[in-house]
């Protein structure tokens, strides 16, 4: 089993563009989450899908992000019109299918680090 | 608010030494605590959950409700526990981790 991938590891865009970072997770599991690491501070978590089902978006910004989880294919995080401010590394992890919660191990990619000029 | 708060940015101990790495929660039901930790050029992995009650590497980690905490302990550090390492709550159900600020355990030879 390969673990958790994520595309690019990492990625340059200027101001404005948009940032699509993909995420594939171990097989088998069908819960996913993002978080995000700004520089010096610990993970934040922005959003837990299943497939086809965003389950809580709680911590994603209201405007410009956006996320899925198809019944094909691997998890897309969408930054459109990037600023600076996105500059950050973006973990995806997953987990198996049943409960999500109650002590479940969450197994971490290996982030994509986004650099926005 | 849920929040973890992890004081310490950085740890140096010599190799032998004992340690304790400090977590505290803030959280008004009945917490799911971990502590994850990440080595240098690998990914983020968990060490333990404090449901399991397990000693990982020599490492434990005991759930004090009444002063919020979840300390991860080892007696006697090795030069490779040095890494990152994250307590994170699951407050929701949901398997949604709030995670605390990471502490760099440093191990000196």
């Amino acid at each position: 089993n390969a673990g958790v991938m994520q595309n690019p590891r990492h990625l340059v865009r200027r101001r404005g563009q948009e940032a699509r970072l993909r995420c594939s997770p171990m097989k088998g599991h069908s819960h996913v989450y993002w978080y995000r690491q700004l520089p010096e501070e610990g993970l934040k978590f922005m959003v837990y899908l299943q497939k086809e089902n965003i389950i809580d978006e709680s911590g994603m910004p209201k405007e410009r992000f956006s996320a899925e989880f198809p019944k094909e294919g691997p998890s897309i995080l969408r930054i459109q019109q990037v600023v600076r401010g996105d500059s950050a590394a973006y973990f995806c992890a997953s987990s198996p299918p049943g409960l999500a919660g109650g002590g479940v191990e969450q197994f971490f990619g290996p982030g994509t680090r986004l650099t926005v000029l | 608010a849920q929040r973890v708060t992890q004081p310490e940015k950085l740890l140096s101990v010599f190799k032998g030494a004992p340690v304790e790495l400090k977590c505290n929660y803030s959280y008004s039901g009945s917490p799911e605590l971990f502590w994850y930790v990440q080595y240098s050029r690998q990914r983020l992995q968990l060490l333990l959950r404090h449901i399991s009650r397990e000693s990982i590497k020599g490492f434990t980690a005991d759930l004090n409700k009444g002063e919020t905490s979840f300390h991860l302990k080892k007696p006697f550090a090795q030069e490779e526990d040095s890494a990152m390492y994250y307590c994170a709550l699951d407050s929701s159900n949901t398997g949604k981790l709030i995670f605390g600020q990471g502490t760099t355990l440093q191990v000196k030879p």
